[in-house]
């Protein structure tokens, strides 16, 4: 089975930098996804990680340590828009598995 | 443009119905997947296919049901309908290993 962990909230302020961890513990591993997801919509991929290291995408970015079961995502200069909850999936064979998501509410 | 469509979007029904909802993609993926979302516990697996006549159980698959007669679409049925299946349904798909693409949702209210 799957345990993935994940703060249930985060607040930050408009402009700034938040980081969101991700704890897993899984019986079989391809991959880590982030997903954003606005309240009312349908989630929306953000980042991949299959190796160690952090993978950078523009104001996002997200770690991986396998051997630690340990991933973070970072998003830096925070905008209102980035309001929403950020969903921590690990994928085993071809589905995911995915924490309850972390809310960041950005204020100014 | 490639996509996937849920339908209905919103459903009212009463318990012990039976209630199909409908997942369409023209991605031509193999993967397709079900989850229902209810606050506090993310999404959760109730179905899956890795392709025509491939269906499998989730972690919460008891009073669901899929069937894969295509590569298009994967219905999801709910036999008997029960207030504890109140949800957000999401239908989602892949190819590979590659990221899931989700459907707008289907928002089930159970009377």
């Amino acid at each position: 089975g799957q345990n993935i962990d994940q703060p249930t909230e985060m607040t930050a302020t408009e402009g700034a930098i938040v980081q969101i961890n991700c704890t897993y513990q899984t019986s079989g591993f391809n991959g880590l996804f982030w997903y954003q997801q606005h309240a009312g919509e349908a989630p929306t991929f953000l980042s991949y990680n299959v190796l160690d290291g952090l993978e950078e995408k523009g104001r996002f970015s997200s770690f991986l340590s396998r051997s630690k079961g340990y991933s973070y995502l970072l998003l830096k200069e925070l905008q209102m828009k980035d309001s929403a909850s950020y969903l921590c999936a690990v994928q085993s064979d071809y589905k995911l598995s995915f924490g309850a998501g972390t809310t960041v509410t950005v204020r100014a | 443009d490639a996509e996937i469509t849920q339908s209905p979007r919103h459903k009212i029904t009463e318990t012990g119905r039976q209630v199909t909802l409908a997942c369409h993609q023209t991605w031509n993926h193999n993967n397709m997947f079900w989850y229902r979302q209810d606050l506090g516990h993310g999404l959760r697996l109730i179905h899956y296919s890795y392709g025509v006549q491939d269906t499998n159980k989730g972690e919460v698959s008891d009073g669901y049901s899929v069937s894969r007669s295509n590569t298009e679409d994967l219905p999801l049925t709910l036999e008997s309908a029960a207030s504890s299946q109140t949800s957000v349904y999401f239908c989602a798909s892949s190819q590979g290993t590659g990221e899931l693409f989700f459907g707008e949702g289907s928002r089930l209210t159970v009377l």
